[in-house]
C-alpha cells in the first residue's frame, strides 16, 4: 500500500524557519520527481517545489525561490521541505506528492504551517 | 507566465444530470493536462491524464477531452460523491500550473 506522510508543520513567527517531511512507502523516491504542493486556506492548490527522480534538479515557483530547498533522503525514504524567511503569505497545508510524468498520482493528507506573530 | 481559467466558478447539478467544467490553458500545453477532485479536509485525487486518460479506479461517469488551450471534464449521471471542488492542472514544463477550481454543489 502506498503511503505519504506529511509531518513538521506548526505555528511560527514570521521572518521563522520550519522544515517539513514527507515519508514515503510503498514506492522509491527513486521511481520519480517528487513534489511539495500548497493549498492557503479556502483557496487552491500551488505547486511550491519539484526534486527530480535521480535528486536533482530542483525547481521551485518564484513566490518561495530563494526561501525554500527541497531535498530527500533515499535511505528514510524521506523527502523535506526547508522553509526559512517564512511569512505570513506561506501559511498553507502543504502536501507532498509524486510527480508521474507531471500529473500527481499519489498524494499525502498534509501538514499545516502557519505563520503568524 | 501561464494561466490556467476554470469556469464557471460554481456549478449547481442535481443529482443523476451531468455537469460539464471547463479549463483553458493561456499557452498551449498539448494534451499535458490532469484534473483532480478534493473533497472538504481531504487531499486531492487525481481523476483524468494525459487530458482525457481516466487514472485507476476512477468510475466510467467521468471523461475529459480537449486538447492545446481548451478542456472539459464531463460528469454523467451526478452521484452524492460527486459533489466536491474540481481542479485542472497543466505540465507542460517543470513549472506546473492549477486552476482556481470549479466547486460542484448540489442544486
Amino acid at each position: 500500500e502506498v503511503q505519504l506522510l506529511e509531518s513538521g508543520g506548526n505555528l511560527v513567527q514570521p521572518g521563522g524557519s520550519l522544515r517539513l517531511s514527507c515519508a514515503v512507502s510503498g514506492f522509491s523516491i527513486r521511481t520519480y520527481a517528487m513534489r511539495w504542493v500548497r493549498q492557503a486556506p479556502g483557496k487552491g492548490l500551488e505547486w511550491v517545489a519539484v526534486i527530480g527522480d535521480s535528486g536533482g534538479p530542483t525547481y521551485y515557483a518564484d513566490s518561495v525561490e530563494g526561501r525554500f530547498i527541497v531535498s530527500r533522503d533515499i535511505s528514510r525514504s524521506t523527502l523535506y521541505l526547508q522553509m526559512d524567511s517564512l511569512r505570513a503569505e506561506d501559511t498553507a497545508v502543504y502536501y507532498c506528492a509524486n510527480d508521474v510524468r507531471g500529473y500527481y498520482h499519489y498524494w499525502g493528507q498534509g501538514t499545516l504551517v502557519t505563520v503568524s506573530s | 507566465e501561464m494561466v490556467m481559467t476554470q469556469s464557471p466558478a460554481t456549478l449547481s447539478v442535481s443529482p443523476g444530470e451531468s455537469a460539464t467544467l471547463s479549463c483553458r490553458a493561456s499557452q498551449p500545453v498539448d494534451f499535458n493536462l490532469a484534473w483532480y477532485q478534493q473533497k472538504p479536509g481531504q487531499s486531492p485525487r487525481l481523476l483524468i491524464y494525459g487530458a482525457s486518460t481516466r487514472a485507476t479506479g476512477v468510475p466510467a461517469r467521468f471523461s475529459g477531452s480537449g486538447s492545446w488551450t481548451d478542456f472539459t471534464l464531463t460528469i454523467s449521471s451526478l452521484q452524492s460523491e460527486d459533489f466536491a471542488v474540481y481542479y485542472c492542472q497543466e505540465y507542460n514544463n517543470w513549472r506546473h500550473t492549477f486552476g482556481q477550481g470549479t466547486k460542484l454543489e448540489i442544486k
